[in-house]
């Protein structure tokens, strides 16, 4: 399968737990994005990463967020100290970038679903 | 920031007939315009999309026609199947962004 992947698919913490996800984009993919998702909503952009740097953050993304990609393949997302509006799906998607003439295309993972109690 | 609406919430239809869900955009900088169809448990699946320099597109049953001046764009699929029962997403993205802002969703029931 080449799509993209997201591990664990779903995940029950506790409050004030520490959780992180992994995303693998389809291989030749250079940007890589993250999104979180909640019933009834699409999708809302959390950041995205070309290659290994950081793009773009999303003022969603707070200073308990934090992710990272640190060889240009696949990432990481973890959230400290997890809170219940954390709750929700979150999505992964990779896109060829710019340069393809097809970087506007981006394509999902199944997501993660976080559920804190 | 971009605002999308998407309409309607929910829309149920009889197998095939067509069914038509409509959104509307605020920036006028927006150029690309992707359709998601998104099943239970599973992630957005890309469907169409249209560009700016487009007014209409079609791929088999799906089409998407886009008004810049009035800043919508809809998603029409013909002959409705069971199988295109899910909630379907548009979104909006500002040239030279590549980030999307999506509608809210349409579910779709196709009844058999």
């Amino acid at each position: 399968d080449t799509g993209v992947s997201q591990n664990p698919r779903h995940k029950i913490t506790k409050r004030g737990q520490n959780v992180t996800f992994r995303c693998d984009p389809i291989s030749e993919h250079n940007r890589l994005y993250w999104y979180r998702q909640t019933l009834g909503q699409g999708p809302e952009f959390l950041t995205y990463f070309q290659n290994e740097a950081q793009l773009e953050k999303s003022r969603l993304l707070s200073d308990r967020f934090s992710a990272e990609r640190p060889k240009g393949s696949f990432s990481t997302l973890e959230i400290q100290r997890t809170e219940q509006g954390d709750s929700a799906m979150y999505l992964c998607a990779s896109s060829p970038g710019p340069t393809s003439g097809r970087g506007y295309e981006q394509f999902f993972g199944p997501g993660t679903r976080l559920t804190v109690l | 920031g971009e605002n999308v609406e998407q309409h309607p919430s929910t829309l149920s239809v009889q197998e095939g007939d067509s069914a038509v869900i409509k959104c509307t955009y605020s920036d006028s900088a927006s150029n690309y315009f992707p359709w998601y169809k998104q099943e239970l448990g599973k992630g957005p699946q890309l469907i169409i999309d249209i560009r700016s320099n487009v007014g209409e597109k079609k791929d088999q049953r799906i089409a998407v026609t886009l008004n810049k001046t009035a800043k919508h764009f809809s998603l029409h699929i013909t002959e409705t199947q069971p199988e295109d029962s899910a909630v379907y997403f548009c979104a909006a993205t500002r040239g030279g962004s590549y980030i999307p802002t999506f509608g809210r969703g349409t579910s779709l029931i196709v009844h058999p």
